[in-house]
């Protein structure tokens, strides 16, 4: 099984501040890594697919980079709307499986 | 517009049965793989398992934890996608969402809904 740690696991930060969230994998997954934000009582949403591909509707604010075992999901210029806990996801194998989760509170 | 809503959820005593639905619109149901995934109060998100298209003979995986007492069916005449759920336990209480895969990855998910396993 393809264990993601995620640093850190909570982050306080101020609007317009940029924040990045690592994620690494126990072993290569190439780009097979995937990005969710999930607001207080909602269903996870879908970021960032493939490490870096941007999907539509989702903020120019959200990027994403890295392969192989280091990842990060970068946000730039912090919204008081982006507070949420941010997961990523791997489906390089089976069993599929998540980081345990940054949550983001706005100062 | 894509929309899975999930039912079935409540409150069962360790050792009892539920079967979740999800009825899918909006989209081909019969095109897609579909996975469940569930989250417990406060915690992060876990896969339970995955089934897979026509295609590809509605063939099923399941995480080690619920293998061997979760099976994960569908009807794809109904759009609707199920979690049958036996011999549950305490650590099993989570929110349950079903959610839809594109590429490798959901894209889609549904509202959820919770099952609550306790004396």
């Amino acid at each position: 099984e393809i264990v993601l740690t995620q640093s850190p696991d909570f982050q306080s930060v101020t609007p317009k501040e940029k924040v990045t969230i690592t994620c690494r994998a126990s072993q290569s997954i190439g780009s097979s890594l995937h990005w969710y934000q999930q607001k207080p009582d909602q269903s996870p949403k879908l970021l960032i697919k493939y490490a870096s591909q941007s999907i539509s509707g989702v903020p120019s604010r959200f990027s994403g980079s890295g392969s192989g075992t280091d990842f990060t999901l970068t946000i730039n210029s912090l919204e008081a709307e982006d507070a949420a806990a941010y997961y990523c996801h791997q489906s390089s194998s089976l069993p599929r499986t998540f980081g345990q989760g940054t949550k983001l509170e706005i100062k | 517009e894509v929309q899975l809503v999930e039912s079935g959820g409540g409150l069962v005593q360790p050792g009892g049965s539920l079967r979740l639905s999800c009825a899918a619109s909006g989209f081909t149901f019969s095109d897609h793989y579909m996975d469940w995934v569930r989250q417990a109060p406060g915690k992060g998100l876990e896969w339970v398992g995955r089934t897979r298209n026509k295609a590809n003979s509605y063939t099923t995986e399941y995480a080690a934890s619920v293998k061997g007492r979760f099976t994960i069916s569908r009807d794809d005449s109904k759009n609707s996608l199920y979690l049958q759920m036996n011999s549950l336990k305490t650590e099993d209480t989570a929110v349950y969402y079903c959610a839809r895969l594109s590429y490798g990855y959901c894209d889609y998910w549904g509202q959820g809904t919770l099952v609550t396993v306790s004396s």
